[in-house]
C-alpha cells in the first residue's frame, strides 16, 4: 500500500520552455503532498507544501512564480516548471502523506535536464 | 540551516558487519524521526521511524537508537550485505510544519562482499 506515482521519471527540454511533472497517489487520499528537490550525491530540499484545494506553500528562496503547483484533487499534485534553465536541471521528488498521517511516501523523483 | 546534522558521509564496512549512522537534532518540536534509504535514480523508501517517547524501535535488522536528551538517533544495520548499499538518509519531522520532512546531508554505503 501507499504508492505514489510520478510521471515523467525523465523529461529533457530546451530552454525557455515549461515542464509539468505529475505526483499521483495510488492507493490513498493525499491531502498533503511535498516537492522536493535532489541535487547530485546531494540531500533533498524541500520546494514546497502542497495542500488539496488551497495555495501552496513555497520554501525560503523558491521562487514560487517559477515552480507552479497545483493540488487540484486529493490524489493528484502537479509541478510545473515555467521558463526552464539550465540550472533548473536536477531530480525533483514528490511526497505524499495520508489524512492523519505523518509518514510520507516518495514517487521515484523526475530527472529534468535543460537544454 | 541544516537542522539534522548525519555523519559519516561515508561509510564502507564489510559484509556481515555492522553499519552505524547517527543524526543530531537541535529543535526539540520534532516528534517523528524516520530513516529512508535511497538507491540511485529512484525516490527514498522508508526504512524504519521512531517517535520520542520510545529509545529504540527494532524491524528485522534495522535498529533505531533514540537518545532524547542528547538529541541524538542512529541506524544500526545488522549483518550489512551488498544489497545494502545505498545512500541512507535521516530525518525528522513535525506536527506544526505538517510533517515536512528536514533531511540530514546522507550517508552513502557500501558494504563489500
Amino acid at each position: 500500500g501507499a504508492v505514489v506515482s510520478q510521471h515523467p521519471s525523465r523529461v529533457i527540454c530546451k530552454s525557455g520552455t515549461s515542464v509539468k511533472i505529475e505526483c499521483r497517489s495510488l492507493d490513498f487520499q493525499a491531502t498533503t503532498m511535498f516537492w522536493y528537490r535532489q541535487f547530485p550525491k546531494q540531500s533533498l530540499m524541500l520546494m514546497a507544501t502542497s495542500n488539496e484545494g488551497s495555495k501552496a506553500t513555497y520554501e525560503q528562496g523558491v521562487e514560487k512564480d517559477k515552480f507552479l503547483i497545483n493540488h487540484a484533487s486529493l490524489t493528484l499534485s502537479t509541478l510545473t516548471v515555467t521558463s526552464a534553465h539550465p540550472e533548473d536541471s536536477s531530480f525533483y521528488i514528490c511526497s505524499a502523506s495520508g489524512t492523519g498521517s505523518f509518514t510520507l511516501h516518495f514517487g521515484n523523483g523526475t530527472r529534468l535536464t535543460v537544454t | 540551516q541544516q537542522q539534522v546534522k548525519q555523519s559519516p558521509q561515508s561509510l564502507i564496512v564489510q559484509k556481515g558487519g555492522i553499519s552505524i549512522i547517527n543524526c543530531a537534532y537541535e529543535n526539540t518540536a520534532f516528534d517523528y524521526f524516520p530513516w529512508y534509504q535511497q538507491f540511485p535514480g529512484k525516490g527514498p523508501a522508508l526504512l524504519i521511524a521512531i517517535r520520542p517517547d520510545v529509545s529504540e524501535k527494532k524491524e528485522g535488522r534495522f535498529t533505531i537508537s533514540f537518545n532524547k536528551s542528547a538529541k541524538q538517533f542512529s541506524l544500526h544495520i545488522m549483518d550489512s550485505q551488498p544489497g545494502d548499499s545505498a545512500t541512507y538518509f535521516c530525518a525528522a519531522s513535525m506536527r506544526n510544519s505538517g510533517y515536512a520532512l528536514n533531511f540530514g546531508k546522507g550517508t552513502s554505503l557500501l558494504v563489500t562482499p
